[in-house]
């Protein structure tokens, strides 16, 4: 099993749906989770953090299941700016560990 | 905001050439990381450095060096260019390892 696996997709949703996808990490030691967006060309930029009790900004929502070793990302009332790569990054925790990204999972939001 | 400052955007350069890729940090990050990216392979680290003067090998380092002299910036150093290290290099800095990294624009790097 990789160690952090995603749908590469691409996932086409209409403008103003709900869109979510999961990532999947294989070391349940894994402390430290995070979603990411890179647009087409560009540098990945940190989206949100994923906390244990789950977190909300604006239109996003970010959940961990630890007992099934997933991180989710829900996107409500998605805009035509939503479209871009989500990528799904992981961190042990201990102090030697490297942060693992997930390549990525394509969203195309349709007009 | 922090800001993570490459030296080049675009870079040609030719088979066998020394080729050197400069990253500056603004924010007095301890840790500094070397990736490429290529289409379907995602983000794969090339070396990185939790200190000044240190370096250690990441997933891909063959063919790449580096050197961190000063803490602000990390250079990455092909020895000797090839073509199969046509890609996006970036660069990341983080204050703690398990934290969030900050990435510079990139360098999309051509060897002809």
């Amino acid at each position: 099993r990789k160690e952090v696996e995603q749908d590469p997709g691409p996932f086409n949703v209409p403008e103003g749906a709900t869109v979510a996808f999961n990532c999947t990490y294989s070391n349940s030691a894994s402390q430290s989770f995070f979603w990411y967006r890179q647009d087409c060309r560009k540098e990945p930029k940190l989206l949100m953090s994923v906390y244990s009790s789950g977190n909300e900004d604006g239109r996003f929502t970010a959940q961990l299941n630890r007992a099934s070793q997933y991180i989710s990302l829900l996107i409500r009332d998605s805009k035509l700016s939503d479209s871009a790569t989500y990528l799904c990054v992981v961190h042990k925790g201990s102090r030697d560990d490297k942060i693992i990204f997930g390549k990525g999972t394509r969203l195309h939001i349709l007009p | 905001d922090v800001k993570v400052t490459q030296s080049s955007r675009y870079l040609v350069k030719r088979t066998g050439e020394k080729v050197f890729l400069e990253c500056v940090q603004d924010m007095d990050h301890e840790n500094m990381f070397w990736y490429r990216q290529d289409p379907g392979l995602g983000l794969r680290l090339i070396y990185f450095s939790y200190d000044v003067k240190m370096k250690e090998k990441g997933d891909i380092p063959e063919g790449y060096s580096v050197s961190r002299e000063k803490k602000e910036r990390f250079s990455l150093i092909l020895e000797s260019a090839s073509t199969n290290q046509t890609s996006m290099y970036l660069c990341a800095s983080s204050d703690i390892r398990n934290q969030p990294q900050h990435f510079g624009d990139g360098t999309r790097l051509s060897i002809l």
